[in-house]
């Protein structure tokens, strides 16, 4: 079955304690991305990466870091997570090939105390 | 960046009705995708219509690249049908419209 997988879906954490979400796709993708939803504010890109080890910032990278070793795999990394990053999460994939037809993971909420 | 504005924000159904939700953009773009997110707050894929006109079950869309709209239909609408729809469109980087709350009540 073709899917992108996250994980954790849930995490609760304190400020300051790195931590890292995973994410994975199977359909051979080259374009991933993350976004975060937050409410008043909608969806909005924080970093994509077009193939490997190439990955560019979106609107709002601040914070963040990304890495893409491998083409199935894009994790996002929160060196030192702040109350600010609490949110919703959600990675993504897709492909010039399929018109770029965006497939969404299932989301992490992510809360920072 | 591309505008993208969605109407209504809010919309109450009753259960069996049919409505319809619009999606405007601000520039020629080469992909639109209507997505749901459903109360778990999971995104669903609902269509990749960059152009014309598709349908899938009780839902269907329509996009005038041209005039630079969308349009989703739902037909006999179902209390499972709740939750917000979202239009997103450009390519890599999707630029989300603010979405419409959906309610259907039984």
């Amino acid at each position: 079955e073709a899917q992108v997988t996250q994980n954790p879906r849930y995490l609760i954490t304190v400020t300051g304690k790195k931590l890292t979400v995973t994410c994975s796709q199977n359909m051979n993708h080259e374009y991933m991305s993350w976004y975060r939803q937050d409410p008043g504010l909608g969806l909005r890109q924080i970093y994509y990466s077009m193939n490997v080890e190439v990955t560019d910032k979106g609107d709002v990278p601040e914070g963040y870091k990304v890495s893409r070793k491998e083409k199935r795999n894009f994790p996002l990394i929160l060196e030192s997570p702040s109350p600010n990053q609490t949110s919703l999460y959600f990675c993504a994939s897709s492909s010039p090939i399929d018109g770029y037809e965006q497939y969404f993971g299932p989301g992490t909420r992510l809360t920072v105390t | 960046g591309i505008q993208v504005e969605q109407s209504p924000p809010d919309l109450i159904l009753q259960e069996g009705a049919n409505s319809t939700l619009r999606c405007n953009f601000s520039d020629s773009v080469n992909n639109l995708q209507w997505f749901h997110q459903n109360p778990w707050g999971q995104l669903i894929n609902l269509f990749y219509i960059p152009s014309g006109t598709k349908q899938n079950g009780r839902l269907s869309a329509t996009t005038v690249a041209t005039e630079r709209y969308s349009l989703l239909y739902i037909s006999s609408s179902q209390t499972t049908d709740s939750g917000v729809y979202f239009c997103a469109v450009d390519d890599y980087k999707l630029s989300f419209g603010a979405g419409t709350t959906v309610t259907v009540r039984a």
